[in-house]
């Protein structure tokens, strides 16, 4: 079974720039999660959401972030404009609708 | 605020001897409890889980203890393992399809 696929692995960035990551899900899963973690923290959740519908973005920072899952598949992040803090790893995960999620291995970001 | 704390920022056991990992949660109302692993440059990946209404669950080498009075879960390994050496996370969700609350995690180091 293949695992949570997500892209860029490592992006480069300016202040004020945009960019853009990309997720893949494990197939038939209906739950996606975006993850923010920063450097010695634990990750904390950007948004959730249930096949294309989002179910939790309260901690997601709407004036410069934004997350689509077109077609309850594949989902992208956005952030625009980036700032500094921003640097950290994105995870997404994936899951049935309860137990465990499944991570992909991250798109770390570091914002000059 | 934290609703999942994780302490010890890090851990270093002998090999064959067991590790200790604790976890303390603050909300009343998870009633699922997780534990993942982190290896540098990867997602996190499940280890092992424990429902409310356990106070125990083994695997192997690795074992959850509950103890939903004082709020606290610890995770045994024993014997540990070099390739044990890796970032620990707990986390904890509320009952139904919710996001999972992550720990700052721990870092242990087992040496041989």
């Amino acid at each position: 079974e293949a695992g949570v696929a997500q892209s860029p692995r490592y992006k480069i960035i300016e202040k004020r720039q945009s960019v853009a990551f990309w997720c893949n899900p494990i197939s038939g899963h209906a739950t996606l999660y975006w993850y923010q973690q920063i450097l010695g923290q634990g990750p904390k959740l950007l948004i959730q959401f249930q096949n294309n519908g989002v179910v939790d973005d309260s901690q997601l920072p709407k004036d410069r972030f934004s997350a689509e899952r077109l077609k309850g598949v594949d989902s992208t992040l956005k952030i625009q404009p980036a700032k500094l803090e921003d640097s950290a790893v994105y995870l997404c995960a994936s899951s049935l609708t309860t137990g465990e999620l499944f991570f992909g291995e991250g798109s770390r970001l570091t914002v000059l | 605020d934290q609703q999942v704390k994780q302490n010890s920022p890090s851990l270093s056991v002998q090999e064959g001897r067991i590790s200790i990992l604790n976890c303390d949660y603050t909300n009343s109302m998870f009633d699922y409890f997780l534990w993942y692993k982190k290896y540098p440059a990867e997602g996190p990946t499940f280890l092992i889980s424990i429902s409310s209404i356990k106070d125990k669950n083994e695997d192997g080498r690795f074992t959850v203890f509950l103890n939903k009075s004082a709020k606290h879960l610890s995770l045994h390994i024993v014997p540990s393992q070099p390739g044990d050496s890796a970032v620990y996370f707990c986390a904890a969700r509320r009952e139904g399809n919710t996001p999972l609350v992550f720990g700052k995690g721990t870092r242990l180091s087992v040496i041989a």
